[in-house]
């Protein structure tokens, strides 16, 4: 079946550190990428997407490269805020048993210290 | 501009007790989706309704979880006889028409559901 599998938080960063959150995925057929966040108190939110090899998804200074050849879609910000301080869900859409049912990593809390 | 509205947003139960959680996904969105949210775990699929076709059940985690979805807009997600590890938080998200599954979903708040 469909899994994605992302690195365990919490990640704890200074303000202006570069961030990575790995994400790796197992799917047939080919996935749609995503990443979601959820900061505190609030619902889940799309963050970037990409749908297909080598895509770049970005938004708010974070991006993430579809790569087919590693199953990968890592998270990378070139310089993190105390604001970007959330729970990092990355997810794929595949097609299974005839619906395209999303299945979600375990989320990477990412707290980020002034 | 709604987004996507759930009710109540907490709940707390007894052991054995029925519950209902409501979903007022996006109007206009043909699909709804049902999550699980455990503490430390990521979402856990529970449902998915796809405009008039039959419900796609294959995430239940038992008989005593059912949904259904009326007139194609709000869900009512029922747990029957709860147990205490029925206890997190459960998510809706609506979408547009699923085009190749490239369409992101809009999530609901959540209900956190406690079960005594």
């Amino acid at each position: 079946g469909n899994s994605v599998t992302q690195m365990e938080g919490p990640v704890t960063l200074s303000e202006e550190a570069f961030l990575t959150i790995n994400c790796t995925y197992t799917a047939t057929g080919y996935p749609s990428l995503f990443w979601y966040v959820q900061y505190p108190g609030e619902g889940l939110q799309l963050l970037l997407k990409a749908t297909k090899a080598d895509d770049k998804g970005s938004n708010k200074g974070f991006e993430a490269t579809y790569r087919k050849e590693t199953t990968s879609f890592h998270l990378e910000k070139g310089s993190v805020q105390v604001s970007d301080s959330a729970v990092y869900f990355c997810a794929l859409s595949a097609l299974s048993g005839g619906s395209y049912i999303p299945t979600f990593g375990r989320g990477t809390s990412l707290i980020v210290h002034p | 501009g709604a987004g996507v509205s759930q009710s109540p947003s907490n709940k707390v139960t007894e052991k054995g007790k029925d519950v209902e959680l409501r979903c007022d996904p996006i109007s206009g969105h043909t699909a709804l989706y049902w999550y699980r949210q455990s503490l430390g775990q990521g979402l856990e699929f529970l449902i998915y309704f796809q405009g008039n076709s039959a419900p796609d059940k294959s995430g239940l985690p038992s008989d005593r979880f059912s949904a259904e979805r009326t007139g194609g807009s709000v869900s009512t997600l029922t747990i029957q006889r709860t147990q205490q590890e029925d206890s997190a938080v459960y998510l809706c998200a609506s979408s547009s028409t699923t085009s190749g599954g490239t369409v992101e979903q809009f999530f609901g708040p959540g209900t956190r559901l406690t079960v005594l």
